[in-house]
């Protein structure tokens, strides 16, 4: 079955460590998204890529930087800079502006991320 | 900018009531609208949509209209159950780059 997976589901960060967030989708979309979403929040947008080897800052993208080698991943690595990177991050894809039954978002389950 | 207002929460309710969690929206043009669902400690499935002015969307029990004269597309159900205890984020999806734009999410507790 096509989908999009998220590892780890948990992540343990020490103070000034660089962590990387993996995200995988078999789903042949074009797009990938990250997102941010602190503990009662909404999501806030943190990068996207629309094509590989092309990518945008969302939002939130300070602390935070990404990369699209293949159209498959798109991984996020929480840096140093990044002063409170406690939350629950989410991947996304989709296939950009494809309306009717196929259209919208298809969600990983989530990597929670906690600093030590 | 496109954006999207849905009522805050908690919401609080007891089996078998009605629910509605009211969602208006502003775009340029003719955005699709969604309702995604976030079960505890998981990441967002798309609930329901409509891609056009008068369909409604549904799944589950749940419904919604795409309003376009009241910009609005709110989700009901008629008699909720404890396992639809989740966040619901309304969505809309308008632009040349066709991002989803997300309302603040509306927590729903259901009790016995």
């Amino acid at each position: 079955d096509g989908g999009i997976t998220q590892s780890p589901k948990y992540l343990f960060r020490k103070e000034g460590q660089n962590v990387t967030l993996s995200c995988e989708q078999n789903l042949n979309h074009d797009a990938m998204y990250w997102y941010r979403q602190d503990p009662g929040q909404g999501l806030r947008l943190i990068y996207y890529s629309q094509i590989v080897n092309d990518f945008q800052k969302g939002d939130i993208a300070e602390g935070y930087s990404v990369s699209r080698e293949k159209k498959e991943s798109f991984p996020l690595t929480v840096t140093s800079a990044q002063k409170n990177p406690t939350a629950f991050y989410l991947c996304a894809s989709t296939i950009p502006g494809l309306r009717g039954p196929l259209g919208g978002y298809t969600f990983g389950s989530g990597t929670r991320l906690t600093v030590v | 900018g496109d954006s999207v207002t849905q009522m805050e929460g908690p919401v609080t309710l007891s089996e078998e009531a009605f629910l509605t969690i009211n969602c208006t929206y502003t775009a340029t043009g003719y955005p699709s609208l969604f309702w995604y669902v976030q079960y505890p400690g998981e990441g967002l499935q798309l609930l329901l949509k409509a891609t056009k002015a008068d369909d409604k969307g549904s799944n589950k029990g749940f419904e919604a209209t795409y309003r376009k004269e009241t910009t609005s597309f709110h989700l009901e159900k008629g008699s909720v159950q404890v396992s639809d205890s989740a966040v619901y984020f309304c969505a809309l999806m308008g632009g040349s780059q066709g991002n989803l734009i997300f309302g603040k999410g509306t927590k729903l507790s259901v009790k016995p």
